[in-house]
């Protein structure tokens, strides 16, 4: 199972949108409403930012939506603040349980 | 609160193996998958398997077949990771998740235990 594409990094200013995209296959992404994303500040555990898709758990801003359009899931981050800078992963179910995305890095300029 | 406490730091040589604790507590421990994450210094995250705490039922990804096995103890609501046959590679933080049902997104995760493989 090889890993879900993402770009390396990506860069905003404050109060801007950007927007990360994760592409995968029929068999993982586009097969299945499963894809969720997860933060990453350097030294700590991933959290968990939204799941199936487009459901954002309790207690996370507003500010992160999430998308899928064929084999393609898309994070977006609007209003760009300084403590959104860290790494994000996508993930999708499988029919071999899980995969990841590559990772990328968001830098608030 | 629900949270994950995993097993501190741990130090192997070449060939040795290591069994790494997550210690679940604040839910109903056989009502949630947990499953087991890697990350190697400055790479991305990686999937290992993972176990139905109700049925001890576990599935690995298809890398890690014959080097790990994942056992609970229903007792004190701990799971355990254990890998064998180490090699400088396996050299990573280990991470235990939880998640509602097989198909459904990480929402708890442990604090990391660092391994490091080295003669």
């Amino acid at each position: 199972q090889s890993a879900l594409t993402q770009p390396a990094s990506v860069s905003g200013s404050p109060g801007q949108s950007i927007t990360i995209s994760c592409t995968g296959t029929s068999s993982d992404v586009g097969g299945y409403n499963y894809v969720s994303w997860y933060q990453q500040h350097p030294g700590k555990a991933p959290k968990l930012m939204i799941d199936d898709v487009s459901n954002r758990p309790s207690g996370v801003s507003n500010r992160f939506s999430g998308s899928k359009s064929g084999n393609t899931a898309s994070l977006t981050i609007s209003g760009l603040q300084a403590e959104d800078e860290a790494d994000y992963y996508c993930s999708s179910y499988t029919s071999s349980f899980r995969v990841f995305g590559t990772g990328t890095k968001v830098t608030v300029l | 609160q629900v949270q994950l406490e995993q097993s501190g730091a741990e130090v192997k040589k070449p060939g040795a193996s290591v069994k790494v604790s997550c210690k679940a507590s604040g839910y109903t421990f056989t009502l949630y998958y947990v499953h087991w994450v890697r990350q190697a210094p400055g790479q991305g995250l990686e999937w290992m398997g993972l176990i139905d705490p109700s049925t001890s039922s576990t599935s690995y990804a298809q890398k890690f077949q014959g080097r790990v096995t994942m056992t609970r103890d229903t007792s004190t609501s701990t799971v355990y990771m254990e890998l064998s046959s180490l090699r400088s590679e396996d050299t990573a933080v280990y991470y235990c998740a939880r998640a509602r049902v097989l198909r459904s997104a990480f929402d708890i995760w442990g604090q990391g235990t660092m391994l490091t493989v080295s003669s």
